[in-house]
């Protein structure tokens, strides 16, 4: 197994620009999430999904959109660019149960400039 | 809402001896889990252990330990035997396991202390 993939590791956008960050996850989880994560701060949850076609906010989800069509795959959508974008982005799944415990991605470095 | 509080940004400790890592939370819930992830320079995010609230028993997985203290909402990682591969960001985290749409499956994580491992 895989496990939980991201693409791209790096990515520079310019303001107003547009982006789809790729997730995928090979261990057949119901669970996935997007989170960001500031220079010196912990995680912050942007979007979650309990199952294909599912998909709720969580604490910061303003400029994002999410979309869950599969079991495996959680694309994160950036609209117009903001330089408060830049961050490192992590995705992750659990199997089901919402204490399980989560599998998180390799991480996605944004800059917006 | 649940906080994390990691007070400490940074540690040192020798190669081969032990540290603690410390960390509080603030719930009002009863039935929760806690949890230590490692974030290396690789960035991925590495589940290190993991307590559940209603366990009387500290967990431990291999070098890593917990003082899980429920009345003081603590809950410290221990590491022995220090070695040069733990160096990392350690990130202690909250979780309310109530079933209701995911909402409060989410993990509130603390800001996270820099361990370095000295030679």
């Amino acid at each position: 197994n895989a496990g939980v993939t991201q693409t791209p590791k790096f990515r520079i956008l310019k303001i107003g620009q547009s982006m789809t960050l790729q997730c995928a996850q090979d261990m057949n989880h119901n669970y996935m999430y997007w989170y960001r994560q500031d220079p010196g701060m912990g995680l912050k949850l942007i979007y979650y999904s309990v199952g294909a076609g599912i998909t709720d906010k969580g604490e910061v989800p303003n400029g994002y959109n999410v979309s869950r069509s599969t079991t495996e795959d959680f694309p994160l959508r950036l609209e117009l660019a903001a330089p408060s974008q830049t961050s490192v982005y992590f995705c992750a799944s659990s199997p089901g149960l919402a204490a399980d415990t989560q599998y998180f991605g390799p991480g996605t470095r944004l800059t917006v400039l | 809402a649940q906080t994390v509080t990691q007070s400490q940004p940074e540690m040192s400790v020798q190669e081969a001896e032990t540290v603690t890592l410390s960390c509080t939370y603030d719930t009002s819930e009863n039935n929760y889990y806690l949890f230590w992830y490692k974030q290396p320079p690789s960035r991925q995010m590495i589940l290190v252990i993991r307590q559940e609230a209603y366990k009387q028993q500290n967990a431990t997985e291999n070098r890593f330990s917990v003082n899980f203290q429920k009345a003081a909402k603590s809950f410290s990682l221990k590491i022995s035997d220090s070695q040069l591969g733990d160096t990392a960001m350690y990130f202690c985290a909250f979780m309310n396991p109530l079933e209701s749409r995911g909402a409060n499956s989410k993990l509130t994580f603390g800001k996270g202390i820099t361990l370095s491992v000295r030679p």
